[in-house]
């Protein structure tokens, strides 16, 4: 059964940049069947979406974060990572890698999430 | 954007209680629409996509209906269990959206 972990720093100076990958295991990443996403859910708060990549396509965005957003695809390492520049303390959430089902736009696999807190 | 507006955003209930929760779409979504059970501390979890298909291994107590903007998941017979909070997610040209969470509580 596929697996998804986020790896990176829990703390984050603001201005900078967060860094997060996300391992995939148990499965290819390399699958028409799935897009690979990162939510977020800051404490306390709801779920909001921050963008998503196909293996081998342009990645989608949330309008409100696309400006400091990237997110990019390893098909090597099996692995996809988030980049958000000129963080602040509003950033501070738990992070979650996530698999969308293509066929349904469903999110059927998450990640167990990294609370990333930023902060001087 | 498109805007998911989810009522209520709090609901006390009894174990047993027929529970209704809505989630309406700023314009159509046809059914691209799911529905998430979270607990705290941990990721949430799919139980209907398409707005009425039940996802694998998810308790038959568990239906989504709707279409168009406005969708509700309906829980038949609340069990302990299910005492959550419960989000709605929507998808439009590779753009995703969720509600602001529905928790629903212990009455």
């Amino acid at each position: 059964q596929m697996q998804l972990q986020e790896s990176g720093p829990g703390l984050v100076k603001p201005s900078e940049t967060l860094s997060l990958t996300c391992i995939v295991s148990g499965g290819s990443i390399r699958s028409s069947s799935y897009y690979w996403g990162w939510i977020r859910q800051p404490p306390g708060k709801g779920l909001e979406w921050i963008g998503s990549i196909f293996y081998s396509g342009r990645p989608y965005y949330n309008p409100s974060l696309k400006s400091r957003v990237t997110i990019s695809v390893d098909t090597s390492k099996n692995q996809f990572s988030l980049n958000l520049s000129s963080v602040t303390a509003a950033d501070t959430a738990v992070y979650y890698c996530a698999r969308h089902l293509t066929a349904a736009a469903a999110i059927d696999s998450w990640g167990q999430g990294t609370l990333v807190t930023v902060s001087s | 954007d498109i805007q998911m507006t989810q009522s209520p955003s709090t609901l006390s209930a009894s174990v047993g209680d027929r529970v209704t929760i809505t989630c309406r779409a700023s314009q159509s979504i046809s059914n691209w629409l799911a529905w998430y059970q979270q607990k705290p501390g941990k990721a949430p979890k799919l139980l209907i996509y398409k707005a009425s298909y039940l996802e694998s291994g998810v308790p038959s107590r568990f239906s989504g209906s709707g279409s168009g903007t406005e969708f509700t998941l309906t829980i038949s017979s609340l069990q302990p269990d299910d005492f959550a909070t419960y989000y709605c997610q929507q998808y439009n040209s590779y753009s995703w959206t969720f509600g602001q969470g529905t928790k629903v509580e212990i009455k």
